[in-house]
């Protein structure tokens, strides 16, 4: 069964410093991995994927992430934080083989302090 | 420009009736999604639809029901069966094995 983890439930971080949020997930065969970011009272906006290739993913407003298949990882990053990216991540999985559903992870409430 | 839209944005529901979301896409996806949100648990699946015509339940399908009679709109109905629909519901779509998803603005339910 494919599931995702997210074990931070907030990370706080100060404006220009780097900031990582985990995400650790289990799927049966090759996954397909997501992040996505939701501001309040709004739907989530997609960041990034990765799907094969280069373990390093790059995406939207600076965010990047690292795919580690030895440790089922896919922590998102960013070199130097904004207090615009202040909101809820979310992580997410779904089975490469045919799979139709995605696993969302309990998300992970980042805050930047001025 | 493509998305989706989610309507209405707030709704609210007495007792014992059914409502029903509204969901419609103009990014021609065939597969479509709907989630329930929670604080604090994530995204849940309702049920999804791969193509015209076609569904599935999803992990908490019980007191809900679908319908996709054209490939740009699945709406959601949360019957009274439902017992705690009090919730934010999103809509999704996405284009490909490989794609993300595609959100709408969220439809914030609440029984009064």
């Amino acid at each position: 069964a494919q599931s995702v983890a997210q074990p931070e439930d907030q990370v706080n971080v100060a404006e220009g410093n780097p900031l990582t949020v985990k995400c650790t997930y289990s799927v049966s065969g090759n996954p397909y991995l997501f992040w996505y970011v939701q501001y309040p009272n709004r739907g989530l906006q997609f960041l990034l994927k990765y799907i094969t290739g280069d373990n390093l993913v790059k995406g939207s407003y600076g965010f990047e992430a690292e795919f580690n298949k030895s440790q089922t990882s896919f922590h998102l990053k960013k070199p130097s934080a904004l207090v615009s990216d202040s909101a809820l991540y979310f992580c997410a999985v779904r089975d490469s083989t045919g799979g139709f559903k995605t696993i969302f992870g309990a998300g992970t409430r980042l805050f930047v302090k001025a | 420009d493509g998305g989706i839209t989610q309507s209405p944005k707030y709704l609210f529901r007495k007792e014992g009736q059914n409502v029903t979301l509204s969901c419609e896409q103009n990014l021609n996806h065939d597969a479509m999604y709907w989630y329930r949100q929670d604080p604090g648990q994530g995204l849940r699946l309702i049920y999804y639809s791969q193509i015209v015509n076609d569904f599935q339940k999803g992990d908490i399908a019980e007191g809900y029901s679908v319908s996709r009679e054209k490939k740009e709109s699945f709406p959601l109905t949360v019957t009274s069966a439902q017992k705690n629909p009090t919730a934010f519901y999103l809509c999704a779509s996405r284009s490909g094995p490989g794609g993300g998803y595609t959100f709408g603005s969220g439809t914030r339910l609440t029984v009064v």
